[in-house]
């Protein structure tokens, strides 16, 4: 199947930073979500995002399919934004299972 | 209704036990997913419906777990003999289309003792 890797697998950000995290794939994708999971475990789905860019207030999106990776940028972060953040794909060709990355855990402080 | 409504948000049963987990989707919301999720990982795929139909049940760890959704709409996740590995996270989401983005509900916390 294919293998969904995120990075930096931690991040530490002084509120009003900047921060873009990274979610390489192994192979060819046509279904590829961000979520953020907050503090108390919900799962936001962010964007839906198999190419191209897309925008949402202060976060935005990128795939870049034929290269085979995709990144989030927040911009000035509030501590509203910690949690951890998850891209997720589908796992082969004429699945609908979604295989998430790890994770990139997020702390923006005061 | 507005978003996916899971119940119970927590369940603690004794190791052996029956219990059944309940999502309600999105109204309109052809397709419903099961995930798992322990901590510190990210959820994994049990099974996906599409109508009433379980389009996709090779997530499901072994044959103590079982799901319906026998009008389309809700869904029950059904875990027979509890083990206490069966201890996580069970999220269930649900999408207008399979190529479409994921609505997740808020969970149900399942502690096996």
């Amino acid at each position: 199947g294919i293998q969904v890797e995120q990075s930096p697998p931690d991040l530490i950000l002084q509120e009003g930073a900047n921060s873009t995290l990274r979610c390489n794939f192994s192979d060819s994708v046509n279904n590829l979500q961000w979520f953020h999971q907050n503090p108390w475990g919900q799962l936001i789905n962010l964007f839906y995002i198999p190419s191209g860019t897309k925008q949402n207030g202060r976060l935005s999106a990128t795939t870049v399919a034929t290269e085979r990776y995709s990144l989030l940028y927040i911009s000035s972060s509030q501590t509203t934004d910690s949690g951890v953040y998850f891209c997720a794909t589908y796992s082969g060709a004429g699945s609908y299972q979604l295989t998430f990355g790890k994770g990139t855990k997020l702390s923006v402080i005061p | 209704g507005a978003g996916v409504s899971q119940t119970p948000s927590n369940k603690v049963t004794e190791k052996g036990k029956y219990v059944e987990l309940r999502c309600d989707p999105i109204s309109g919301h052809t397709a419903l997913y099961w995930y798992r999720q322990s901590l510190g990982q990210g959820p994994e795929f049990l099974i996906y419906f599409q109508g009433t139909g379980a389009a996709d049940d090779s997530g499901l760890p072994n044959d103590r777990f079982f799901a319906v959704r026998p009008e389309g709409s809700v869904s029950t996740l059904k875990i027979q003999r509890t083990e206490r590995g069966d201890s996580a996270v069970y999220l269930c989401a649900s999408s207008p289309g399979t190529d479409l983005g994921y609505t997740f509900g808020s969970g149900t916390r399942l502690t096996v003792v």
